[in-house]
């Protein structure tokens, strides 16, 4: 089946700094999302890519899709203690019935 | 709040029991998934419905299965548990073909 590798695994960053993280995919997709999930929550929607070389932002927030269609990234800019979480990126086929492939997520930890 | 309502939010239980976890999807919504979320598997597709009818199935168990009843609620039943089985289990709903979807805040299932 599809697999997404999702790097870096985590990351240990200070307050204010840029975040960088990135997906890639052996497959095309036909949307890339980006999701948030908090300890004890379930994953938030951050943002959807529907379109390969699209950039889209969401406040602090920007995501890219591939041109390939098989990769994505996510930068979070002048990261505060809130941003604090698991990142995950899914990708999604078309068709509907299989619904989204998941990363294994980046662990972001910002460091007092 | 993503408009998905998922109950119990723990539940505790021996190995060889049956459990039914119940899942609300948003408002208007005739798809749900759901997936296991487990530390060193991440989140695992199970199974989706859409109006009532199965669309597609994931890495799901014979022990496992679910169903959509009319009003669109989904329960998803595991039996015979196992010690293995021990994760959070997400209900997600969405308008098919966006790739789009909505997150409950999941169920979190021990079996001892």
């Amino acid at each position: 089946g599809q697999q997404l590798n999702q790097s870096p695994q985590s990351m240990f960053i200070q307050e204010g700094e840029d975040v960088s993280m990135n997906c890639t995919s052996s497959s095309i997709f036909n949307t890339w999302l980006w999701y948030k999930q908090d300890p004890g929550e379930g994953p938030v929607l951050l943002i959807a890519l529907y379109k390969a070389g699209e950039l889209t932002s969401n406040g602090r927030l920007t995501a890219q899709f591939g041109i390939t269609r098989k990769d994505s990234f996510l930068n979070i800019s002048a990261s505060i203690p809130s941003d604090v979480g698991i990142y995950f990126c899914a990708g999604y086929s078309g068709g509907g019935a299989d619904g989204l492939t998941f990363g294994k997520g980046t662990h972001l930890i910002i460091q007092p | 709040d993503s408009g998905v309502t998922q109950t119990p939010k723990h539940l505790i239980t021996a190995t060889g029991q049956r459990v039914t976890l119940r899942c609300s999807p948003r408002s208007g919504d005739l798809s749900v998934y759901w997936y296991q979320q487990s530390l060193d598997q991440g989140l695992q597709f199970l199974i989706h419905y859409y109006n009532g009818e199965e669309r597609a199935k994931g890495n799901i168990l014979e022990r496992f299965s679910a169903q959509q009843f009319p009003d669109l609620h989904s329960e998803l039943n595991l039996s015979s548990l196992e010690l293995g089985d021990s994760a959070l289990y997400f209900c997600a709903s969405g308008i098919t073909n966006t790739g789009e979807l909505f997150f409950g805040e999941g169920s979190r299932l021990t079996v001892l």
